[in-house]
């Protein structure tokens, strides 16, 4: 088996809270960009998107941000509930006509 | 509508033996991609499909890995022969593609593929 994986960065909040996950993107060519939600068991189920021409959009309370400067996303989720509790990975489209490049990943753990 | 439909879900083989992963995508759709998952790499794009033309295959590992995909509704991706290190989940995924546009991918259930 294998002895190392990649370590997930967690983020612990209580039911209630508003939460932010955070992503670093690595190239500046991409122009679109998505969150997808993953729980364990299942496939990534999309949540938001957003094109580079634009720096926020909004959903059913969650909101993506984009900061093209320092190549950085982030979706805030707004009162947070327990089944919000997944894995939460950002991906990038790149210089493939319809590649993503997906992130490593945040797991978001939501107590009651 | 019944989404990205993969079986099987599980598959579990000794090594060197042949395994054959299936797909088929949301009824409309004209790109489908497969990806596999480990705890060592996360997600990573394998190839992707339009069409039912393979676009970009440069993330497929080596020539033990292959795929196909005859028709709108159906692709196989295969791997021969089987070795332990490629025990993953193999996720499917398809989108509906026009000029540049951008549209999201739908993606199955996944296979977990255990090789002993």
């Amino acid at each position: 088996g294998e002895s190392v994986g990649l370590h997930l960065p967690t983020l612990s909040v209580q039911e209630g809270d508003n939460s932010i996950i955070n992503c670093a993107y690595s190239n500046s060519a991409s122009d679109y960009f998505i969150w997808y939600k993953q729980e364990s068991g299942k496939g990534p189920q999309f949540i938001i998107d957003i094109r580079s021409n634009m720096d926020k959009r909004q959903g059913q309370r969650v909101t993506v941000l984009l900061n093209k400067t320092v190549k950085h996303l982030s979706l805030q989720i707004a009162a947070t509930q327990p089944g919000d509790s997944a894995v939460y990975f950002c991906a990038e489209r790149g210089t493939g006509f319809q590649k993503l490049v997906f992130g490593t990943g945040t797991r978001l753990l939501v107590s009651p | 509508d019944a989404g990205v439909i993969q079986s099987p879900r599980h598959e579990v083989t000794e090594m060197g033996q042949e395994v054959t992963l299936r797909c088929k995508p949301i009824s409309g759709h004209n790109s489908l991609f497969w990806y596999r998952q480990t705890m060592m790499r996360g997600l990573e794009l394998l190839i992707y499909f339009n069409n039912n033309v393979p676009i970009d295959d440069s993330g497929m590992p080596e020539d033990r890995f292959s795929a196909k995909m005859p028709n709108a509704s159906f692709s196989t991706l295969k791997i021969q022969p089987s070795e332990p290190r490629d025990s993953a989940v193999y996720f499917c995924a398809s989108s509906l593609v026009s000029g540049t546009g951008i549209h999201e991918q739908y993606f199955g259930p996944g296979t977990r593929l255990t090789v002993t």
